[in-house]
């Protein structure tokens, strides 16, 4: 069957180190991947786009990663902070539409 | 602009009550998305609208749900009877067009059916 996974155990760091959450998918060839954060009673709110022909993307701390071989994605938070906490969700498009599916999150915990 | 609005943000309604739940969505967006998250299914597409029309409605649960969009800056998602299978937060979201664009959305509707 097709699948997005993301890890649904929390990851609990400290402060300052490096956050690196993961998002494998089964049986699809998205054409992109976005990655999106979500804080306790808000929607998610979008943070980064890679698209098949790249295989990383920058955007200040964030990095992006893309292995359409491996079928994974991970996402980087370098120098992580106590804000950082939050969901993270990955969204790919599975059908060809360009309309993402969403995994389920991961919640990142960043301790002082 | 102010993103996209729902109303309302909280609903707390009894079993067999109709609801109803509204979405703004950002003004030039053509794409106009329903979903429902819980804690067991996540983040689930129920509905999508391109230019106010229905493209794919195959997320949508059962017959009791129904959505519509008569323009451009206006939404409908109704539940009609409620059941407390039903309690979650509904989120609406919209997207410019063009391939890729990334989702803009709301703050949610948390629905409890008693």
């Amino acid at each position: 069957s097709q699948k997005i996974e993301q890890n649904s155990e929390a990851l609990n760091i400290q402060e300052g180190k490096t956050a690196t959450l993961t998002c494998n998918y089964t049986n699809y060839s998205p054409a992109y991947l976005q990655w999106y954060r979500q804080d306790p009673g808000r929607g998610p709110v979008f943070l980064l786009l890679i698209r098949e022909n790249e295989k990383e993307k920058r955007k200040e701390r964030l990095k992006v990663t893309f292995d359409t071989t491996l079928k994974q994605s991970l996402f980087h938070i370098t120098a992580s902070q106590p804000a950082d906490s939050a969901t993270y969700l990955c969204a790919l498009d599975t059908g060809g539409s360009y309309i993402p599916t969403f995994g389920r999150g991961t919640s990142l915990i960043v301790h002082p | 602009d102010a993103g996209v609005i729902q109303s309302p943000r909280h609903e707390v309604t009894e079993m067999g009550q109709e609801v109803t739940l509204r979405c703004k969505p950002i003004s030039g967006h053509d794409y106009l998305f329903w979903y429902r998250q819980t804690m067991m299914r996540g983040l689930e597409l129920l509905i999508y609208f391109n230019n106010n029309v229905p493209i794919d409605d195959s997320g949508m649960p059962e017959d009791r749900f129904s959505a519509k969009m008569p323009n451009a800056s206006f939404s409908t998602l109704k539940i009609q009877p409620s059941e407390p299978r039903d309690s979650a937060v509904y989120f609406c979201a919209s997207s410019p067009s063009g391939a890729y664009n990334e989702q803009f959305f709301g703050p949610g509707t948390r629905l409890t059916v008693l």
